[in-house]
């Protein structure tokens, strides 16, 4: 059973402070993996996607992959009230599988003007 | 470009009734596939399928439930004989490939009463 694990939350950080989101995931073979982002009541929206070990950064969004470790994150800086919202990690499977995303539960992110 | 359209947004059905939800990929996508959110649970896989053929249906209950995407029109997701628990959210996804980023649309919000 492939499993993505991330911490509930609320996360709660202020105005221009850098929120920093885990996740872990059980397949060891999986290569993609993805950060959604979901307002209440809306529908996930993709914001980063990396696919090797290292850093990926995109304007205020850093992404993290560490494969050893089965442990990616993502890194919001200068947080503003509008990235409050709910952040999906998704993995990719491995193989034949690859297409299919596995999504942990999300971290509900708060950031308080 | 018109991003993954779905369609109804919002569908209430009664007990025993048939839910029909549709999905139109982005343009140039030939890959769709479905999810199930149920309330405070991470998205679900359910099927995976390219033009007039089902890839992957493993995460779609065995009954009550089909998947189609023929070769002209929208994907559709029916679901037979509804019962309070398939209330849910039921988002679709398209890529242009299945290694690739997948796009979510709005969502049907399906409710049983």
């Amino acid at each position: 059973q492939k499993e993505v694990e991330q911490n509930s939350g609320p996360l709660s950080v202020p105005e221009g402070a850098i929120a920093s989101l885990n996740c872990t995931y059980s397949d060891r073979g999986s290569q993609s993996f993805f950060w959604y982002r979901q307002y209440s009541g809306k529908s996930p929206e993709l914001i980063m996607s990396i696919y090797s070990n290292g850093d990926k950064e995109d304007g205020r969004f850093t992404a993290q992959l560490n494969k050893a470790s089965q442990y990616v994150s993502l890194l919001i800086r200068d947080s503003q009230p509008s990235d409050s919202a709910t952040y999906l990690c998704a993995v990719a499977g491995s193989g034949a599988g690859s297409y299919q995303l596995t999504f942990g539960k999300g971290t509900k992110l708060s950031v308080i003007p | 470009n018109a991003g993954v359209m779905q369609n109804p947004r919002h569908l209430v059905r009664r007990r025993g009734q048939e839910a029909r939800l549709r999905c139109s990929p982005m343009k140039g996508h030939s890959h769709v596939y479905w999810y199930r959110q149920l309330p405070e649970e991470g998205l679900k896989f359910m099927v995976y399928l390219q033009k007039e053929n089902i890839i992957d249906e493993s995460g779609m209950p065995k009954e009550r439930f089909s998947a189609e995407f023929p070769k002209e029109g929208p994907s559709i997701l029916r679901i037979q004989q509804v019962v309070r628990g398939d209330s849910a959210a039921y988002f679709c996804a398209s890529s242009p490939n299945k290694n690739t980023e997948a796009f979510f649309g709005q969502g049907t919000r399906l409710t049983v009463v």
